[in-house]
């Protein structure tokens, strides 16, 4: 199976920082990667696929990319909104799976 | 837009089996990938498995091999999951999810609500 990992687990930020949120692959998994955004007691959001694409209706202030092995999740100007657990994903080879989360809490 | 409308939470006892129902609304059903994903309490997201309504064909997570049965029901535009052998380790909460794109493969797009399965004696 392709093990997700992601870093930090959490992190603690302002309202208006930028976060970055990083995501590697054990293998080459190209572009077929995603971002989901969670909320407490919530379904999660899908946010990003493809590894830089913006699913309908999510900010622009969201960007993913990479490519490979390496992927990275940037929160500009982050929103009171924006304080969830995100999770990365791979659909590039069954079993498809996700990294373990990470928390942005407010500072 | 398209809805998935999962059924409601469920108590069931060990070794017993669940079937839990997600019916779309709003859009187009049979040709996009039909996932399941599970959320144990306070846990991280697992894949079980997923469908494409329209050719029937199914993949699952070794895991859940022999346990986990995925269907689709394209006149309703419902996909069902039921999961067999149940124990405590299932309770959890288990989300339908539709593909973005009817491209194989294609991303999680829409998610259902949830549906709190609780495993217990």
């Amino acid at each position: 199976d392709i093990q997700m990992t992601q870093s930090p687990s959490s992190l603690s930020a302002s309202v208006g920082d930028t976060v970055t949120i990083s995501c590697r692959a054990s293998q080459g998994i190209s572009n077929y990667f995603a971002w989901f955004q969670q909320k407490p007691g919530k379904a999660p959001k899908s946010l990003i696929y493809a590894a830089s694409s913006l699913q309908s209706g999510v900010p622009s202030r969201f960007t993913g990319s990479g490519s490979g092995t390496d992927f990275t999740l940037t929160i500009s100007s982050l929103q009171p909104e924006d304080f969830a657990t995100y999770y990365c994903q791979q659909y590039y080879d069954y079993p498809w799976t996700f990294g373990q989360g990470t928390r942005v809490e407010i500072k | 837009q398209v809805q998935l409308v999962q059924s409601g939470a469920e108590v069931k006892k060990p070794g017993s089996s669940v079937k839990v129902s997600c019916k779309a609304s709003g859009g187009s059903f049979s040709s996009y990938d039909i996932t399941w994903v599970r959320q144990a309490p306070g846990q991280g997201l697992e894949w079980m498995g997923r469908i494409i309504p329209i050719l029937g064909t199914t993949n699952y997570a070794q895991k859940f091999q022999g346990r986990v049965t995925i269907t689709a029901d394209k006149s309703t535009s419902t996909a069902f999951m039921e999961l067999s052998s149940l124990r405590s380790e299932d309770t959890a909460v288990y989300y339908c999810v539709r593909a973005n794109d009817v491209v194989v493969p294609a991303a999680l797009g829409i998610w259902g609500q949830g549906t709190l399965i609780t495993v217990s004696s």
